[in-house]
């Protein structure tokens, strides 16, 4: 089964508003990424998050970790039209030469 | 131009076709990867290798092969036994060092 569960399936927001996804995962990790995919196109990786850190920045985006819930969180501040994509987190799962566990993903869309 | 490379961009096969999907990377990357992604989901491990000469199985094996004879390339066949090969097919590459994958753009595979 996938490791990460995404919420919401979908967001659709105004241009200028924040974004946040949430992620749950099942078993304990080493670290949690984030990833981006605009439609038809290959993923790109955000950012990553080690298991002993809460929170971390990259530009306009903030991943919280909460290892005590097995939960993280993505929030893009003041949105723009190009953040629309589907936006996945993944757990590396190590027994399987790191392979990514991808949940199902959260379609967001940013409206102009 | 360091990146990963997939090709064709399009595919469409007959039924009863085998028919071999392009990865190139550049990035020096020992580890490389072969994911299946269908619509509304996230992606599923078909196989991975770390080394040249190597591969390994992940969850969707079944109805697909494939090989690794240089770092550079890890072509993905999917044969004729593959029951429902319409998707999307993701190839990634990892420094062994890091746990972030880079991904190419994706072959989207369509069978008539």
């Amino acid at each position: 089964s996938q490791q990460g569960e995404e919420d919401p399936q979908a967001l659709s927001i105004q241009e200028g508003e924040n974004a946040t996804m949430n992620c749950s995962y099942k078993t304990s990790i080493n670290n949690l990424q984030w990833y981006r995919q605009n439609s038809g196109r290959g993923l790109v990786h955000l950012i990553l998050i080690r298991s002993n850190e809460r929170e971390k920045h990259s530009g306009r985006l903030r991943v919280t970790l909460d290892t005590s819930k097995k939960s993280s969180s993505l929030l893009i501040t003041a949105s723009r039209a190009a953040d629309t994509a589907s936006y996945f987190c993944a757990t590396v799962y190590m027994e399987y030469g790191n392979k990514l566990v991808f949940g199902a993903g959260t379609i967001l869309r940013v409206k102009s | 131009d360091g990146g990963i490379t997939q090709s064709p961009k399009y595919l469409f096969r007959k039924e009863g076709q085998n028919v071999t999907l392009s990865c190139e990377q550049n990035l020096n990357h020992d580890a490389m990867y072969w994911y299946r992604q269908d619509p509304g989901q996230g992606l599923r491990l078909i196989y991975y290798s770390q080394i040249v000469n190597d591969f390994q199985k992940g969850d969707i094996a079944e109805g697909y092969s494939v090989s690794r004879e240089k770092k550079e390339s890890f072509p993905l066949t999917v044969t004729s036994a593959q029951k429902n090969p319409t998707a999307f097919y993701l190839c990634a590459s990892r420094d062994l060092t890091e746990d972030t994958q880079y991904f190419g753009p994706g072959t989207r595979l369509t069978v008539l």
